[in-house]
């Protein structure tokens, strides 16, 4: 089974902290993302990787920044926390060839809470 | 641009059918999935459609219209389990690099006894 683990399920940290999301996967997928979840709004895409050190941004990129320096790990950065960015956070990865379908897999989320 | 459009909230009753459509606008489509989403939880696949027509996964079936933009999930023989929230992506390919999923909001099915 593919596994993609999330460094923490919970964090609450201050304003102006720089705070580290770190995701793992384990089945060589070429493809992650970073996500955040909000009640009313869905998922949106904050970052995605399709390769080790290529990054591009997805639809809500301000205020973050990523990582992706190992192929089975992709790191969401934020620089300096703000109240708005208190959200759950879903790393995920897919295999995407032509002759794959594209499947997100996901990580079982972090919950970040800035004060 | 890309549009995803469902319902925000169904109830049904224990032991009934319910179906939840969703409407896409996607460039590039390449395919249509849905997702279940228990409250604190993360997504979990439910199914995939790329062609045309019904694909049928025990209590869960999801139906694909291609030149309608249109999709829906039926759920059959709801459980109490079945309460989730249900979300529909539309897979956008960008030819030989990676393609992206484009989410609805998320449909919160409640299933009353």
């Amino acid at each position: 089974d593919v596994k993609v683990t999330q460094s923490s399920r919970y964090l609450v940290k201050r304003t102006g902290e720089k705070v580290f999301l770190e995701c793992v996967q384990d089945m060589d997928h070429e493809n992650m993302f970073w996500y955040r979840q909000d009640p009313g709004l869905g998922l949106r895409l904050i970052y995605f990787s399709y390769d080790v050190k290529m990054k591009e941004k997805g639809d809500i990129p301000e205020g973050y920044s990523v990582s992706r320096e190992k192929k089975e790990r992709f790191s969401l950065i934020l620089e300096s926390a703000s109240t708005n960015q208190t959200s759950m956070y879903l790393c995920a990865s897919s295999l995407y060839r032509r002759t794959d379908t594209g499947e997100l897999f996901f990580g079982e989320g972090s919950r970040l809470t800035v004060l | 641009g890309q549009n995803i459009d469902q319902p925000t909230e169904m109830t049904a009753t224990e032991g009934a059918i319910v179906q939840i459509n969703c409407t896409y606008q996607t460039s590039g489509f390449n395919g249509l999935f849905w997702y279940q989403q228990h409250a604190g939880e993360a997504p979990t696949f439910l199914s995939y459609n790329v062609l045309d027509g019904l694909e049928e996964k025990g209590r869960f079936s999801s139906f694909l219209s291609r030149s309608k933009g249109y999709s829906y999930l039926l759920l059959k023989e709801l459980q109490m389990k079945d309460s989730a929230s249900y979300l529909c992506a539309a897979l956008a390919d960008r030819g030989s690099t990676l393609g992206r999923l484009y989410f609805g909001r998320g449909t919160q099915l409640t299933v009353w006894p």
